[in-house]
């Protein structure tokens, strides 16, 4: 079956520019993560989608990143205003049912890059 | 701050040889995984060890934890250059919670 993929692979802004990157899950894991992985480092933690629950989106580093999870299943990460530390690449995994224990699978990621 | 730092951060290795990395995170967890990742992109879900168990194998892969020192070891035995990658450990932070939090990772290079 499809595994997690992303879109676009590779985006280039100015400084300044909205951008918006796109999820698709595996087919029917109901939990839904994001992450951001500036060059050479670990994950950070952005926002997490389970079910119909509110989302946790404490690692939300400001309010110029959003993100909505339509319908269960895609999801979409919207980054208002774009700055050049804003750069990274831009990671998105679901699993199953979101429990700890759960394995999470990843798409190969959006590497955003700002000018 | 990170939950978990793998040491070394980097490690370069002989073909054959074991390859072992370590994590230590600093508040008490449900369960660690291990992850690999290829070329900066997507993480591919190795093993994970439950907080009541002491060790796990997977294949080449064998995982220690030890809770009393909030640490885990990841070894990689007769390492092969298609394990070249960065390894990186994931914890839960908070009982229960869904959130993984990773660590920095180590870079591990296998020498042909």
């Amino acid at each position: 079956g499809a595994g997690v993929s992303q879109s676009p692979s590779n985006k280039v802004t100015e400084k300044g520019k909205d951008v918006e990157l796109r999820c698709d899950p595996i087919s029917g894991h109901t939990a839904l993560y994001w992450y951001r992985q500036s060059l050479g480092q670990g994950l950070e933690f952005l926002i997490y989608f389970q079910g119909n629950s509110a989302p946790d989106k404490s690692g939300l580093p400001s309010d110029r990143f959003s993100a909505e999870r339509t319908g269960g299943s895609v999801s979409t990460l919207t980054i208002q205003r774009t700055q050049q530390e804003d750069s990274a690449v831009y990671l998105c995994a679901s699993s199953r049912d979101g429990s700890s224990t759960d394995t999470q699978y990843f798409g190969p990621g959006t590497r955003l890059t700002v000018l | 701050s990170q939950q978990g730092e793998e040491d070394p951060q980097a490690l370069s290795i002989q073909e054959g040889e074991n390859a072992t990395m370590n994590c230590s995170y600093k508040t008490s967890i449900n369960n660690l995984q291990w992850y690999r990742q290829n070329s900066g992109r997507g993480l591919v879900h190795l093993i994970l060890i439950r907080s009541n168990e002491r060790e796990k194998h997977s294949g080449r892969l064998r995982v220690t934890l030890d809770t009393s020192k909030k640490s885990s070891s990841l070894l990689i035995t007769a390492s092969r250059a298609a394990d070249t990658a960065s390894y990186f450990c994931a914890t839960d932070v908070n009982f229960g919670n869904e959130k993984l939090t990773f660590g920095t990772g180590t870079r591990l290079t296998i020498i042909p």
